[in-house]
């Protein structure tokens, strides 16, 4: 079954403090892995992608996230968090169902950056 | 280039009412995508539509909604009968790319929602 899991409902960071948000996935073949980011009352916008090539994806904002197959594991990073960081992060990856691709997402994981 | 564009922002329906959602996907794109999230979770797919089709519904209630796109105009999600457990977050995005290609699906583009309260 295709899946992504965030095992995490929400994460607290001190600003400047380096932050992480998980991501796990389940898909069958090699997979196509995402991250998008929403703010309050504004829709979903998209911040990285892992397609293939180098493990350690770089996005906007100064966003990153690492690849890694053995773990199935696609974690989202930043060096140093902001307060306007804070906001609803959803992985997702590309799935094939009904004769297309689809993309899943997780259920969303909310950063809190407090000052 | 306007992104995706859906209105109204928030809709308050009565129980039993009517809602219609409109989305306006970005321009060059002919596929669109409708999800819903309700509170504290995680975005659910609902319904595929490119132009004048209905591709893939397979998330959608079986009773009470129904999507289009028209060959003119934006696409339609409509739920008939509202009911409190309706109340949620709707989502559209769009994407240039047909998702049966080998790079097709893999960046949607999303409008900021539609915000249904049922009361």
């Amino acid at each position: 079954a295709q899946s992504v899991a965030q095992p995490e409902d929400q994460v607290n960071v001190a600003e400047g403090n380096p932050l992480t948000v998980k991501c796990t996935y389940s898909v069958s073949g090699n997979p196509y892995l995402f991250w998008y980011v929403q703010y309050p009352n504004r829709g979903l916008q998209f911040l990285l992608k892992y397609i293939t090539g180098d493990n350690l994806v770089k996005g906007s904002y100064g966003f990153e996230a690492e690849f890694n197959k053995s773990q199935t594991s696609f974690h989202l990073k930043k060096p140093s968090a902001l307060v306007s960081d804070s906001a609803l992060y959803f992985c997702a990856v590309r799935g094939f169902s009904g004769g297309y691709n689809k993309l899943i997402f997780g259920a969303g994981t909310r950063l809190a950056v407090h000052p | 280039n306007a992104g995706v564009m859906q209105n109204p922002r928030h809709l308050v329906r009565r129980r039993g009412q009517e809602a219609r959602l409109r989305c306006s996907p970005m321009k060059g794109h002919s596929h669109v995508y409708w999800y819903r999230q309700l509170p504290e979770e995680g975005l659910k797919f609902m319904v595929y539509l490119q132009k004048e089709n209905i591709i893939d519904e397979s998330g959608m209630p079986k009773e009470r909604f129904s999507a289009e796109f028209p060959k003119e105009g934006p696409s339609i999600l409509r739920i008939q009968q509202v009911v409190r457990g309706d109340s949620a977050a709707y989502f559209c995005a769009s994407s240039p790319l047909a998702p049966i290609s080998p790079e097709g699906g893999n960046i949607q583009y999303f409008g900021a929602g539609t915000r249904l309260s049922v009361l």
